[in-house]
This record gives C-alpha cells, structure tokens and sequence, in this order.
C-alpha cells in the first residue's frame, strides 16, 4: 500500500519554462511534507518543505503547494534549468509536523529532463 | 559542519554471505534512518534509530537489522544475502525536520 505516490515516472520541460511535479498522498496523518533531488550514484539532497498548517512555501525557484483536501502536492520550479536535470522525490512525515518523532515516507520519484 | 558518512560506498558479496554497513551521522543528530533504494521503487524505509531505540520499522525481513551506538552512529546489517538486495543502501541523519542523506553504499549479491 503507497502511502505516497507520484505518478509520473518521468517528465520533461524545455529550459525556461515551468516545471511541476506532482505527488498525491494517503495517510491523513502526514503533516509535513518535502522534497528531494538526487543526481545518479548520490544521496538526496533536500530541497523544500511544508507544513501542514501551510499551503505554499517558496525558495528562490522552487515553490510547494500543499492541497490537504485533495491530499496533494505540487513542486513549481521556474524557470527550469538544464542542472535541475534529476530524480525528484516526494516524502511525508506524521507526527509534530516534521519533528523528530516521524520518519519520511517516499514516493517513487520523478525523472525530470530540462532541455537546452 | 561535516555531513552523513557512509562506509564503504561500494561493496561485493556472494548470495549467502552477511554484510555489515555503517553510517555517521551530522554531530548533533539522534535520529538516523536506513532506505533501500532499487530501480523503479524508490527509496523504501527500512528501519530508524533514536538514541540507540529503533522507533519506527518499515516492511523487511527479519534478515535486515540495525542498532545505533551512544554516539549515534548506525549499523546495518544483511544476514543470508540474496541476489534481490543488490540495492543503494542510503542513511538518513535528521534533526528536526529535515533528513540529510549520505552518499549511500552501493551492495552488489553475485
């Protein structure tokens, strides 16, 4: 059972151009929520986060938004860059928004491609 | 401030054989977690440490294991090695919120 589930295996944005991935979630529970990049052979490294209290936060070029109803989320990367390039992974966490009690559940992660 | 140091970062076994892999998490940090990642699951929880409990499990086989140390560095451990643990075995070092991630080891079962 995927507690958390991105459904686009991959995609892929012309450089300049809007990126957005999404991820869809199913445990009620979550209440913090972030994103990773990972280039091939390395470990993620963070990007953004979001509380469940929240429904957007926004860091330079990327920006999350946070659907609770819909139990949906979104990372907006613009403009796309050819070194966003990665696999981008969704993760939620239940418990003290994001404190130290939750560990991070993953998606399956997405494939971007920014194209010159 | 230094980041998660996993060793080794290439490994070679033979099906049968056990493993042992270790991870150093950012000073300060009490909580370390272990993620297997192979293609098209993504990274699947394996178990997660605090001040040497493991509090929280995900849904592996007893042949996985783990314990922390009073300095918070991890183990993990793979018993009975079978050719489907061929995988990036990623540690997770986390604070408040966010988890930092090594390197990984990567494990190859011939």
């Amino acid at each position: 059972d995927q507690q958390v589930k991105q459904n686009s295996p991959s995609l892929s944005v012309q450089e300049g151009r809007i990126s957005i991935l999404n991820c869809d979630y199913t445990n009620s529970m979550f209440d913090y929520f972030l994103w990773y990049k990972k280039y091939p052979a390395e470990g993620p490294t963070f990007l953004i986060s979001i509380s469940s209290i929240k429904d957007k936060n926004e860091d330079g070029r990327f920006t999350v938004f946070l659907n609770k109803s819909a139990k949906h989320l979104s990372l907006h990367i613009v403009p796309s860059q050819p070194g966003d390039s990665a696999v981008y992974f969704c993760a939620a966490s239940a418990g003290n928004y994001g404190g130290s009690q939750g560990n991070l559940i993953f998606g399956k992660g997405t494939k971007l491609s920014v194209k010159p | 401030k230094a980041g998660v140091t996993q060793t080794p970062r290439y490994l070679i076994k033979t099906r049968g054989q056990q493993v042992t892999l270790s991870c150093s998490p950012i000073s300060g940090h009490r909580s370390v977690s272990w993620y297997q990642q192979t293609p098209g699951q993504g990274l699947q929880f394996l178990f997660e440490y605090f001040s040497e409990t493991q509090r929280n499990k995900g849904n592996f086989p007893g042949r996985f294991s783990g314990r922390q140390f009073s300095n918070s560095r991890s183990e993990m451990n793979v018993s009975t090695l079978e050719l489907g643990d061929s995988a990036l075995y990623l540690c997770a070092s986390k604070g408040w919120a966010e988890a930092f991630f090594g390197q990984g080891t990567r494990l190859t079962v011939v």
